[in-house]
């Protein structure tokens, strides 16, 4: 099966300031990499993917790059703000669509 | 994007009962869907997978009987703990996909406390 890990699992950043996260993976054979955000108390919630035909993809300020080779893709949220806090996971997928989740990354963002 | 929606949001019932979960797509046929549980502080662990007509697959570890899922439609899956113990005390997330779909949508999840 997938085994992957997420680091850091916690970070603090200021206001403003850049956030990354990043996942590695061991299953040579996925094709899809999505990272979800999860408040408290709700499901997660996809805020971006890319496929592994793609190195980087960029929404607004979040953008995810991937390195198939070293099997390894990263979140980047920039310009953070105090609702961007919230615990982020990775979950790259071989196609069966079921996710194996990372272990997950608390974001506190201090306004 | 597509809208999960998880009834109930919280329960609270007693040892020795079971409680229903109910997983429902609103705008879109789900073929599969898949269901998580997670411990606080922790990540989720799928439990199962199932298919619209046919028997859910379990992950190894996971008591079918102790966890009845039905997807009886295109648009509802439910999951029963039977039988409830307090150490099923957990937070329960549905997801869904459909047909050729990659994107998981996912649910709000139940947090179901058992006394």
């Amino acid at each position: 099966g997938e085994n992957v890990e997420q680091h850091p699992s916690t970070l603090s950043v200021q206001e403003g300031d850049s956030a990354v996260i990043k996942c590695t993976y061991s299953d040579s054979a996925s094709n899809y990499f999505p990272w979800y955000k999860q408040e408290l108390g709700k499901g997660p919630q996809l805020i971006i993917d890319i496929r592994s035909n793609v190195g980087e993809k960029k929404d607004q300020r979040i953008a995810v790059t991937l390195n198939k080779t070293a099997k390894h893709f990263s979140l980047h949220i920039t310009e953070t703000q105090p609702e961007d806090s919230a615990v982020y996971f990775c979950a790259p997928d071989t196609g069966r669509r079921a996710l194996t989740f990372g272990s997950g990354t608390r974001l506190q963002v201090q306004p | 994007g597509a809208v999960v929606s998880q009834h109930p949001s919280w329960v609270i019932c007693k040892s020795g009962t079971s409680v229903k979960i109910e997983c429902r797509s609103l705008d879109f046929q789900a073929t599969t869907m898949f269901w998580y549980r997670q411990f606080p502080k922790q990540s989720l662990m799928l439990m199962a997978t199932s298919n619209e007509g046919s028997k859910a697959t379990y992950e190894q570890g996971v008591e079918k009987d102790k966890f009845l899922i039905n997807h009886a439609s295109l648009t509802l899956s439910t999951l029963t703990v039977t039988s409830a113990h307090p150490e099923d005390s957990s937070f329960y997330i549905c997801s869904a996909t459909g047909q050729g779909g990659e994107k998981l949508f996912f649910g709000s999840g139940t947090q179901l406390s058992v006394l």
